[in-house]
């Protein structure tokens, strides 16, 4: 079994500043890694992902997140934030090798950017 | 593409009655997921068909739940018997076997027992 650990329920953050999530994971394997993003009234939806290769992954808006395996976590930075960022952020855990890929997530770090 | 349709949206219902939801994949999405979420956690698995066949159930979903896919196509979830620990958000999501590592989420139904 696996399980995810979103350290901050809340982080609100002023435009233009930097921005760090923390997710740490637990599991007997390996496994791969998500951020999902679930705007204001939006279905979840994917942000980023590690399978493997270079631990340091980004998306088109911005935001990277690195692979850290001795210290089990895929923590989410963007260096500078914008008001349309606010939104509901998910990491994500899914077993290498199991069958149906299913998402085991994280509570959540809901982002509230400031003018 | 129209993206993963749910519905109802909103559904209000007194403890001890049923109810069906439905969820309507992306076109040609052969894995169909269910997840739940309550209040201020994540999402968490409750079910998986590949095609027609439903392939992994979680320990959260009691005898009161059941899922089917009868056509590989759209699903439905029900829950018998309500109760007020129903109360959630329960999430679809679709995706290629091929690309596994990309969930389509709907936008959820949100259940409400009184």
């Amino acid at each position: 079994a696996q399980s995810v650990t979103q350290l901050d329920s809340q982080v609100p953050v002023f435009e233009e500043a930097p921005v760090e999530l923390r997710c740490n994971y637990s599991s007997s394997v390996s496994v791969y890694l998500f951020w999902y993003v679930q705007y204001p009234n939006q279905g979840l939806q994917l942000l980023l992902k590690y399978l493997s290769g270079s631990t340091l992954v980004e998306s088109i808006n911005g935001f990277e997140a690195e692979f850290n395996k001795s210290q089990t976590s895929f923590h989410l930075r963007k260096p500078s934030v914008h008001i349309s960022d606010t939104a509901e952020y998910f990491c994500a855990v899914s077993q290498v090798k199991a069958a149906g890929n299913k998402l085991t997530f994280g509570g959540g770090t809901r982002v509230l950017v400031k003018p | 593409d129209t993206g993963v349709s749910q519905n109802p949206r909103h559904k209000i219902t007194k403890r001890g009655q049923n109810v069906t939801f439905r969820c309507d994949p992306i076109s040609e999405h052969n894995r169909l997921y269910w997840y739940r979420q309550t209040l201020g956690q994540g999402p968490e698995f409750l079910t998986y068909f590949q095609n027609e066949a439903q392939l992994e159930k979680s320990r959260l979903l009691s005898d009161r739940f059941s899922a089917e896919r009868p056509k590989g196509s759209f699903s439905t979830l029900e829950i018998q018997r309500t109760e007020q620990g129903d109360s959630a958000m329960y999430l679809c999501a679709s995706s290629l076997e091929r690309e596994w590592d990309t969930q389509y989420f709907g936008p959820g139904t949100r259940l409400t027992v009184l």
